[in-house]
């Protein structure tokens, strides 16, 4: 079975330092990945997907990045975190063809 | 690009009673539409979802949803709510180019 692991749970980083999240994916080949971030009080906005080793697509401007360096390892960066970096962050993979996500168990972000 | 509207950000119910959770959408054409559920600092779960056939779906946990294409809406309900159905519940669309969209959320709080 498919399993999908995403790692810290929690993090509390001060503004200005570095970030690595990472997502990895077992028990499936070239699934199409996802970063989505939920601010407090607001829904999922999605980040970044990639459909392929070193394919990322960024749905939205920000001092985040994305990478994709093995084929279900997808790791969220950023060389300077902002306070508006502070939120939820979901990993999540699908199947070309399947029709719903399966969601990591998230990582709570607090830039202090 | 479609939009998914939750109309309620939080819904308080006794233990026992019904429950219905509001989401519409934008465009009446084809979709996929989804509910997942969020318990505290977890990642999402599927509850549901509507490919086509039936419009009335059955998913986990007792709940089910109604597509509604000439309302686009797709309410979730639950006959009879316990304490462990507390968390927040996302409604998404998925479109035809593979995007998907999500509400905002309902926290859904049951009191005993």
């Amino acid at each position: 079975s498919q399993t999908i692991h995403q790692w810290p749970a929690t993090l509390v980083q001060p503004v200005g330092s570095p970030l690595s999240l990472e997502c990895t994916v077992e028990g499936t080949s070239n699934p199409n990945l996802y970063w989505y971030r939920q601010a407090a009080g607001r829904g999922l906005q999605l980040l970044f997907y990639s459909v392929g080793i070193g394919q990322i697509s960024s749905e939205v401007p920000q001092n985040l990045s994305a990478s994709r360096p093995q084929d279900r390892q997808f790791i969220l960066s950023s060389k300077k975190l902002l306070l508006s970096d502070s939120g939820f962050y979901l990993c999540a993979w699908r199947r070309d063809g399947d029709y719903g996500y399966t969601f990591g168990s998230g990582t709570r972000l607090t830039v202090v | 690009a479609q939009s998914v509207t939750q109309l309620d950000s939080q819904v308080p119910v006794f233990e026992e009673a019904p429950v219905e959770l509001r989401c519409n959408y934008s465009s009446s054409v084809s979709v996929y539409l989804f509910w997942y559920v969020q318990y505290p600092n977890q990642g999402l779960q599927l509850l549901l979802k509507y490919l086509s056939g039936s419009t009335l779906v059955k998913g986990i946990n007792g709940f089910e949803a109604e597509f509604n294409k000439s309302q686009t809406s797709f309410h979730l309900r639950k006959p009879s709510v316990h304490i462990s159905d507390t968390a927040e519940y996302f409604c998404a669309v998925k479109d035809n180019f593979n995007k998907f969209y999500f509400g905002s959320g309902t926290k859904l709080n049951v009191k005993p």
